[in-house]
């Protein structure tokens, strides 16, 4: 079975900050892994994904994620952030083998203050 | 290019009545997936498709019914409705292999 956790259901950080929003997953085999950002009224928009190769990957609007296997991780990070990124984001699994599905997080909503 | 459509975007049901939420996409995706979304649950599973004429149930399927006549759409049916099933639902779809899904707007189901 898989399972998500975010830590922290609200982040709260000063516009220019570093934003770092924390994903930790549990699989029984090696996952895909993705990040979803859901503007308000709107649906889920993939912000980046870890399949294979390089661990750090780069996603739109100047996030990135990093993958680290031995701490089953897949935290999210913006060196500055803008107004603009206040938003929820989900993290998000897809097992390589068997189930197709996405099990998600419970997500965590970003607020950026002025 | 449409990407995933789903109607209607919001709907107010009385308990008890029937409903359709329609989803179609158009990029030949063999995945199709619905969800709903509860605050401070995340999304969570209710059926999904790997292909026409293929269904299973995900996480909570109690009360809702789908099917799969064609790759390009995926309704889903609420037999009948209760207050618990008020939350939004989302549609999504995905090619086999590694990528993401793509989702939908959304429908805002209220049920009272």
């Amino acid at each position: 079975a898989q399972s998500v956790t975010q830590l922290g259901s609200h982040v709260s950080v000063s516009e220019g900050a570093l934003v770092l929003l924390r994903c930790n997953y549990s699989s029984s085999v090696p996952p895909y892994l993705f990040w979803y950002v859901q503007y308000p009224n709107q649906g889920l928009q993939l912000l980046l994904k870890y399949t294979t190769g390089a661990t750090l990957v780069k996603g739109i609007n100047g996030f990135e994620a990093e993958f680290k296997k031995s701490e089953t991780s897949f935290h999210l990070t913006k060196p500055s952030a803008h107004m603009s990124d206040a938003a929820e984001y989900f993290c998000a699994v897809r097992l390589q083998t068997g189930e197709k599905n996405l099990f998600f997080g419970t997500g965590t909503r970003l607020t950026v203050i002025p | 290019n449409a990407g995933v459509t789903q109607t209607p975007k919001f709907q107010v049901l009385k308990t008890g009545q029937s409903m359709t939420l329609q989803c179609a996409q158009d990029m030949n995706h063999e995945y199709m997936s619905w969800y709903r979304q509860d605050p401070g649950m995340g999304l969570r599973l209710i059926h999904y498709s790997v292909g026409a004429g293929i269904t299973d149930q995900g996480e909570v399927p109690n009360g809702y019914n789908v099917s799969r006549s064609t790759t390009e759409d995926f309704p889903l049916r609420l037999l009948s409705a209760a207050p618990s099933q008020t939350s939004v639902y989302f549609c999504a779809s995905s090619y086999r292999g590694t990528g993401g899904y793509t989702f939908g707007s959304g429908t805002r189901l209220t049920v009272v």
